[in-house]
Parts: structure tokens; C-alpha cells; sequence
């Protein structure tokens, strides 16, 4: 267990339609970085925060955002769902976001879009 | 921008057999390096990392990995697998003192046959 959360497990939804994926870090950690687990992509980073402030960005589309709260939880927010935004995505955590820090990953959400 | 490539993308082996997993980076400055492993269905753990000072470094579970700055290489190795070592391994690259950004190969799916 590395002490990340991730709610829910797997989610089930149409096309079109807006999802909301929620993290809890490492107590302690400050920050929180988002991926996205597909066949054909591999582990692609979307986007990390520190502190609740965006600190840096991958491939991460126009239809998704994220944030952080005061208490440190993170949000990632899909809309517009495509049949492609099928993946895992994973959240992950670290001390303080540095380069040289490891990261400590949830077990995943799984979204199916039909 | 730095790019990892891990040039297997499946590697079958025979329980109690030798393993190499390999890893190249595209970097002209000095990096950070990490192996993660993920078992089905779970996210990913850190296995070891390279930060800096001995070139050889170890994991807890009898892998290591040797940083050659050179072949800007980073190959993963287990003398002697177990079957319970089935899974997928990742080796990620970061810049020291650069961006927060971390870049991932695509992975390498270890498949311990007994």
C-alpha cells in the first residue's frame, strides 16, 4: 500500500460526458501528479501540482483539468469523453516534487467510456 | 527534451533463469534515473534509483541496475528470477535541476514461465 487513494475504482460512462476522478496523497506529501495508461500511449504525464498550484504540464488535452485543494486532494475533471479517453490514470505523490524525489503511485482508476 | 527507451517490450524467461531489462535515455545533461515495477492491477513502485555517486545500485528483492553515462544506459538485472517477479517495469529519466516533468519508456512486461 503506498498511502495514495484513489476514488473510483473503475468508472463506466458514455461519450460525451464529464467524469471526476479524485486523488488523496501520502500524508505529508505535497505534491500530486496525474498520468494517463493506455495500450497504445504507455504511462503519459498530464499534470502535476505542488502546494495547490500547477507546477508543470505534459499532454494533458484542453477537455481535461485538474486541481488541488487546501487539504491537498487532487481532482483530475474529464468532459466531452471520447471512446479514446478510455485508460488508467493514475495519481501519484511526492515530498516535495523535485526532480531527484520518488513518486508513490495509487492503485488507479479505470475509465471505460462506451 | 529527454526521451527512455526500453527496446523489449516483452522478455520470457524461465524461473530461476538470468534477466536483463534494458533502458536508454537521450540526455546531454546530468539525469535522474528510476526503475518502477507494476504487478497486475496495482500502480506503480519505485524499485531503485540512480541519483548520484556509485554507478551500481540495488533493490531490496536482488535486482540492480548500473548507470553508464557513456552508453547512456540504465539496464535493469536479476541473477535469478521468481515467478512472483512476473510483471511490468518502467524505467523513467528526469533532469537534475531541470523540469518537474518526468518522461517514462513504454515498458518492458517480464513474463517468469516456471
Amino acid at each position: 500500500d503506498s498511502g495514495v487513494t484513489q476514488t473510483p475504482k473503475h468508472l463506466i460512462t458514455a461519450t460525451g460526458q464529464r467524469v471526476t476522478l479524485r486523488c488523496s496523497p501520502r500524508s505529508g506529501d505535497l505534491s500530486v501528479y496525474w498520468y494517463q495508461q493506455s495500450l497504445d500511449q504507455g504511462l503519459q504525464f498530464l499534470i502535476q501540482y505542488y502546494n495547490g498550484e500547477e507546477r508543470a504540464k505534459g499532454n494533458i488535452l484542453e477537455r481535461f483539468s485538474a486541481q488541488q485543494f487546501p487539504d491537498l486532494h487532487s481532482e483530475l475533471n474529464l468532459s466531452s469523453l471520447e471512446l479514446g479517453d478510455s485508460a488508467l490514470y493514475f495519481c501519484a505523490s511526492s515530498v516535495d516534487g523535485t526532480t531527484d524525489n520518488e513518486q508513490f503511485f495509487g492503485p488507479g482508476t479505470r475509465l471505460t467510456v462506451l | 527534451a529527454q526521451s527512455v527507451t526500453q527496446l523489449d517490450s516483452q522478455v520470457p524467461v524461465f524461473e530461476e533463469a538470468p534477466v536483463e531489462l534494458r533502458c536508454n535515455y537521450s540526455s546531454s545533461v546530468s539525469v535522474y534515473l528510476f526503475w518502477y515495477v507494476q504487478y497486475p492491477n496495482q500502480g506503480l513502485q519505485l524499485l531503485l534509483k540512480y541519483l548520484s555517486g556509485s554507478t551500481l545500485v540495488e533493490s531490496i528483492n536482488g535486482f540492480e541496475a548500473e548507470f553508464n553515462k557513456s552508453q547512456t544506459s540504465f539496464h535493469l538485472r536479476k541473477p535469478s528470477v521468481h515467478i512472483s517477479d512476473t510483471a511490468e517495469y518502467f524505467c523513467a529519466v528526469t533532469v537534475s535541476g531541470g523540469s518537474y516533468i518526468p518522461t517514462f519508456g513504454r515498458g518492458t512486461s517480464l513474463i517468469v514461465h516456471p
